[in-house]
């Protein structure tokens, strides 16, 4: 199993440019989720997913958006990029009652 | 909304010692969990040890273990015998386990650098 992928690992954009951030995992989990990590802090959730066709804002979901046609892809859209943007992301996953959530290895976006 | 804080930005430890981490979290509810993840260099989010509230045992996973005070909402990390490969940021994150309708998410305290001194 690969567990959860997410491509790319390291992205420049440009302000007002847009990019989709891909995440795909193997393990047919039901949720997944968007987490930004700014440097010093800790993760912040953006959007999550409970299964396929069902979305919903986390904490921090302003600039963002997100779909989930299937059950393995969950891409996290940005729009019009601002230097605020910049960040880690992480993509993760987990099955109903099952307490351990599976991260992806990030993607660090920087916005100029 | 849940809160978890962790008070100490940076903590260092001699190889072979022991270490601490604090962590203090803020609910309302009485069924959650609490784990502690490790983030080393490469950013890799790895899940060290976690806790079920309804649980009064501490957790312990081999050099790993918790001190978990649910009145006092404290769930601290005792790390023994430090290796070198323990270098990390540490997070404490807090998933709530009520109604069915947490969906899994998770709350992250703001993390605590390691440093392991050879």
């Amino acid at each position: 199993n690969a567990g959860v992928t997410q491509t790319p690992k390291f992205r420049i954009l440009k302000i007002g440019q847009s990019m989709t951030l891909q995440c795909t995992q193997d393990m047919n989990h039901n949720y997944m989720y968007w987490y930004r990590q700014d440097p010093g802090m800790g993760l912040k959730l953006i959007y999550y997913s409970v299964g396929a066709g069902i979305t919903d804002k986390g904490d921090v979901p302003n600039g963002y958006n997100v779909s989930r046609s299937t059950t393995e892809d969950f891409p996290l859209r940005l729009e019009l990029a601002a230097p605020s943007q910049t960040s880690v992301y992480f993509c993760a996953s987990s099955y109903v009652g099952n307490t351990e959530a599976f991260f992806g290895q990030g993607t660090r976006l920087t916005v100029v | 909304a849940q809160t978890v804080t962790q008070s100490q930005p940076e903590m260092s430890v001699q190889e072979a010692e022991t270490v601490t981490l604090s962590c203090t979290y803020d609910t309302s509810e009485s069924d959650y969990y609490l784990f502690w993840y490790k983030q080393p260099p490469s950013r890799q989010m790895i899940l060290v040890i976690r806790q079920e509230a309804y649980k009064q045992q501490n957790a312990t996973e081999n050099r790993f273990s918790v001190n978990f005070q649910k009145a006092a909402k404290s769930f601290s990390l005792k790390i023994s015998d430090s290796q070198l490969g323990d270098a990390a940021m540490y997070f404490c994150a807090y998933r709530s386990d009520a109604g069915g309708t947490s969906y899994g998410k998770l709350t992250f305290g703001q993390g605590t650098i390691l440093t392991v001194h050879p």
